[in-house]
């Protein structure tokens, strides 16, 4: 597409239930990012794709998220069980760079805003 | 030590003015170094990265890199009102890492 995507814009769950969140990347973007941004903070790393493998996860903050890849494409992470502490704006963001010297320049999502009640 | 550090400001200039923004390092194996500038809101987008020691610029945007000192700036010329957002410095060697960013209030 001519942009990342990402789904829902919105979610509002109760604490304790699971949610997905989809991110569609820049059409042959080979790497693929997840990010979290809690109210008034910093973006916090989470996961990076290249491809469909994970060589960095070491973001994700328990082993209730997880991430996975398909087709070079469509991502999803999902967050189990879920916390009040949760609560932030999800990012996904993409890369036609395959990471390591490259430039590595992202282009965003619009962002998945999570409230866990 | 975090890995990038900016401060978080608000960092208040008057329109017209030289904003100058700053961000350090930890790990000496970076290679490219990134700004981003996010409105309240939005998502980050790409002002401009640089590679290599010295001054690069861009319009009104002048990156500057200094691998020794561990050091990238950004500053901002004839700052305009519109200029008022976050601006996030990143860092990549393996992976994109983000500063917490700092808050730039460009004032009439």
């Amino acid at each position: 597409g001519a942009g990342v995507s990402q789904s829902p814009s919105n979610k509002v769950t109760e604490k304790g239930k699971d949610v997905e969140l989809r991110c569609d990347p820049i059409s042959g973007h080979t790497a693929l990012y997840w990010y979290r941004q809690r109210l008034g903070q910093g973006l916090e790393f989470l996961i990076y794709f290249q491809g469909n493998s994970a060589p960095d996860k070491s973001g994700l903050p328990s082993d209730r998220f997880s991430a996975e890849r398909t087709g070079e494409s469509v991502s999803t992470l999902t967050i189990q069980r879920t916390q009040q502490e949760d609560s932030a704006v999800y990012l996904c963001a993409s890369s036609s760079e395959t990471g390591g010297s490259g430039a590595n320049v992202l282009t965003f999502g619009a962002g998945s805003r999570l409230t866990v009640l | 030590q975090k890995e990038v550090e900016q401060n978080s400001g608000p960092l208040s200039v008057p329109e017209g003015a030289i904003a100058s923004l700053n961000c350090t390092y930890s790990d000496r194996g970076s290679q490219s170094f990134f700004w981003y500038r996010q409105y309240s809101g939005k998502s980050p987008e790409l002002i401009m990265f640089i590679y290599s020691n010295g001054d690069k610029e861009d319009g009104r945007f002048t990156a500057q890199l200094n691998k020794a000192s561990q050091y990238v700036s950004l500053l901002i010329r004839d700052s305009q009102p519109s200029d008022s957002a976050t601006y996030l410095c990143a860092v990549n060697r393996y992976k994109l890492t983000f500063g917490t960013g700092t808050q730039l209030k460009v004032e009439l």
